[in-house]
This record gives structure tokens, C-alpha cells and sequence, in this order.
């Protein structure tokens, strides 16, 4: 069964960059959706963007302009890069496994990533 | 402001049946399938429906989901307290071009 584990720093200073892992084990990175959401504290969920396997990125136009998103399928990871960060990019980060880009069948257990100076 | 509109919280006794809405447009869950998903208090979304009424292997038949234009329901019957959880909608938003949910429902089993 596949796992999916996030991994990156927990503080991030504003105006930064915050950057994370997203290690997939029991698997590999197989012709799917890879995607990243995410969960302000107490509040919903928030679609950042996905990479498909071949490197086909699509991402939330609100977003757009500090995400990326890539891919090492010989590592078996995906990447996440939101530029220029502040505080109200503080949430619980997940990344997931769709085989339908709405469909999210795998998560990993999320890491918070906190704004802050 | 979520894409995908829910009601806030939904509540009942152990054993009833509970149904949430969801509501959308043409350029959402009128044109393309619809997700549920349940938060378990914390830890990560799982999926319970997928393609507006079918389940992932695993899921109870307690749940069903349904779509009727541009609106969505999930059901759950025989409620139980382990079905304590936050509840999200989604679909793929055409404008968007990508995926939406709505703010998630709160279920308090009483």
C-alpha cells in the first residue's frame, strides 16, 4: 500500500520560500496525480497544485504565480516551492496520490509549516 | 470563501441517518463527478466517495453518495461515533482547472 510522507522545515520567516518533501514508499511514482493541499488551523482544505508522473504541472491560479511543483521519480519524491510566503500561508501541508485529480486515495499525515518572523 | 458550499455542522443520535449537502455550479459538480471526503480530528482526509456514488474499497456500505445537477448529497446511515468528523465535497472546477472543495461540515453524533 502506498505511503506518503511529508518532510521539510516547520518555521518558515515571511518573504521567504518554504520548501518540502514528499517521500513516496511502498510504491513508486507511477503515472498518477501528485498533489499538494493544504489546511489553514480550524480552517478547510485548499487545493495547491499536483504534478502528473511525466512532469505536467497544473496549480491553483490563486497560487500560481509562487508555486512550483516537481518531481524525482528515481527518488521517489515530489516537491513543493511557495515563494514569498506570509503569514496567511501558515497551514498543515499534505501531499497525496490521486488517480483522478480530484480523487485523493493516499495522504500523507501533513506538517505544519508555521509564517513567522 | 470556498468554491463548494456546505452547511457548517450537521448533528444526530447514534443509530440515525444523516445526509450532507453540497452545492456547486455548471462549471463544477454540474459538469464533472463528485468527492467526499472524512477528516477524522487530527489526522489527513480520507476519501469516502469517489466518482458521486461509488466507494474505495474498505468503505462501509453505510455510506452513499448522490448528484443531482449542481448540487451533491453524502448519507450516512446507522450512525456511529466513530463517524465524529469533519466532512469536505469536491470536484474538478472547468473554470479553475482544478479541483475545489467546500468548507467542510462538521458532524457531532449526539
Amino acid at each position: 500500500q502506498v505511503q506518503l510522507q511529508e518532510s521539510g522545515p516547520g518555521l518558515v520567516k515571511p518573504s521567504e520560500t518554504l520548501s518540502l518533501s514528499c517521500t513516496v514508499s511502498a510504491g513508486s511514482i507511477s503515472p498518477d496525480y501528485w498533489s499538494w493541499v493544504r489546511q489553514p488551523p480550524g480552517k478547510g482544505l485548499e487545493w495547491i497544485g499536483y504534478i502528473y508522473y511525466s512532469g505536467n504541472t497544473n496549480y491553483n491560479p490563486s497560487l500560481k504565480s509562487r508555486v512550483t511543483i516537481s518531481v524525482d521519480t528515481s527518488k521517489n519524491q515530489f516537491y513543493l516551492k511557495l515563494s514569498s510566503v506570509i503569514a496567511a500561508d501558515t497551514a498543515v501541508y499534505y501531499c497525496a496520490r490521486g488517480r483522478e485529480a480530484a480523487a485523493l486515495d493516499y495522504w500523507g499525515q501533513g506538517t505544519l509549516v508555521t509564517v513567522s518572523s | 470563501q470556498s468554491v463548494l458550499t456546505q452547511p457548517s455542522s450537521a448533528s444526530g443520535p447514534p443509530g440515525q441517518r444523516v445526509t450532507f449537502s453540497c452545492s456547486g455550479s455548471s462549471s463544477n459538480i454540474g459538469s464533472n463527478y463528485v468527492y467526499w471526503y472524512q477528516q477524522l480530528p487530527g489526522t489527513a482526509p480520507k476519501l469516502l466517495i469517489y466518482r458521486n456514488n461509488q466507494r474505495p474499497s474498505g468503505v462501509p456500505d453505510r455510506f452513499s453518495g448522490s448528484k443531482s445537477g449542481t448540487s451533491a448529497s453524502l448519507a450516512i446511515s446507522g450512525l456511529r461515533s466513530e463517524d465524529e468528523a469533519d466532512y469536505y465535497c469536491a470536484a474538478w472546477d472547468d473554470s479553475l482547472s482544478g479541483p475545489v472543495f467546500g468548507g467542510g461540515t462538521k458532524l457531532t453524533v449526539l
